[in-house]
């Protein structure tokens, strides 16, 4: 069974541009949640989608968006890009919720200049 | 527990000891757990799980303890690798959203 898929894997922006990374998830699994990686802030909780609805979302501001297909494979998309913003995205799968046997993906390295 | 992303325990073992990561939750109420592996450049990936209603769970080469009671987590990986050096991190869920510790760095001494 494939992994969780990211793409891009790696990607430069300048600030103020907007970005759209996308998820695809394990076959099957129907949940799919997005965190914010950062040496200073640890692993932080963006939301969560489960059948093309936003189930719980975490302390962002509202330049972080994100959307479920009917297919449950996932895009966020960050407006306005500020230097902040670099850090590894990461996108998890789970068959269920509350979210069980979260999966993470290789992550999207976004840098800001 | 909670993220606070300040600093990053570390720990180093000789290859072929045994090794413990330890972690410290904070929300009693949270009633599911997993330990996750991170190595530089990759995701996190899913190492074991356990429930509130269990105290111990075994893998391979892997044991979970949690003692509720001071909510706190253990995983315990036995004859460590050098395979296994990498940051370990636990996550708590309350059935609304997993919050991950800070995590531990483990170093295996060849």
């Amino acid at each position: 069974k494939a992994g969780v898929t990211q793409t891009p894997r790696y990607l430069i922006k300048t600030r103020g541009q907007q970005v759209t990374l996308s998820c695809s998830p394990i076959s099957g699994h129907r949940s799919v949640s997005w965190y914010q990686q950062t040496p200073g802030q640890g692993l932080q909780f963006l939301f969560e989608y489960f059948s093309e609805t936003q189930r719980n979302k975490g302390n962002f501001p509202g330049r972080f968006s994100g959307r479920q297909f009917s297919n449950s494979r996932s895009e966020m998309n960050v407006s306005t890009l500020e230097l902040g913003d670099s850090a590894l995205y990461l996108c998890a799968s789970s068959p269920r919720v509350p979210q069980t046997e979260a999966f993470f993906g290789q992550g999207t390295r976004l840098t800001v200049v | 527990g909670e993220s606070v992303g300040l600093h990053l325990p570390t720990l180093s073992v000789q290859e072929g000891d045994n090794s413990i990561i330890n972690c410290a939750y904070s929300n009693s109420a949270s009633d599911y757990f997993i330990w996750y592996k991170q190595e530089s450049g990759k995701g996190p990936q899913f190492i074991i799980d356990i429930r509130s209603n269990m105290d111990k769970r075994q893998g391979q080469r892997v044991t979970v303890l949690l003692n509720k009671t001071v909510k706190h987590l253990s995983l315990q990986i036995a004859a460590t690798q050098p395979g296994d050096s990498a940051v370990y991190f636990c996550a708590e869920n309350t059935g609304n959203q997993f919050y991950f510790g800070t995590g531990t760095s483990l170093t295996v001494i060849p």
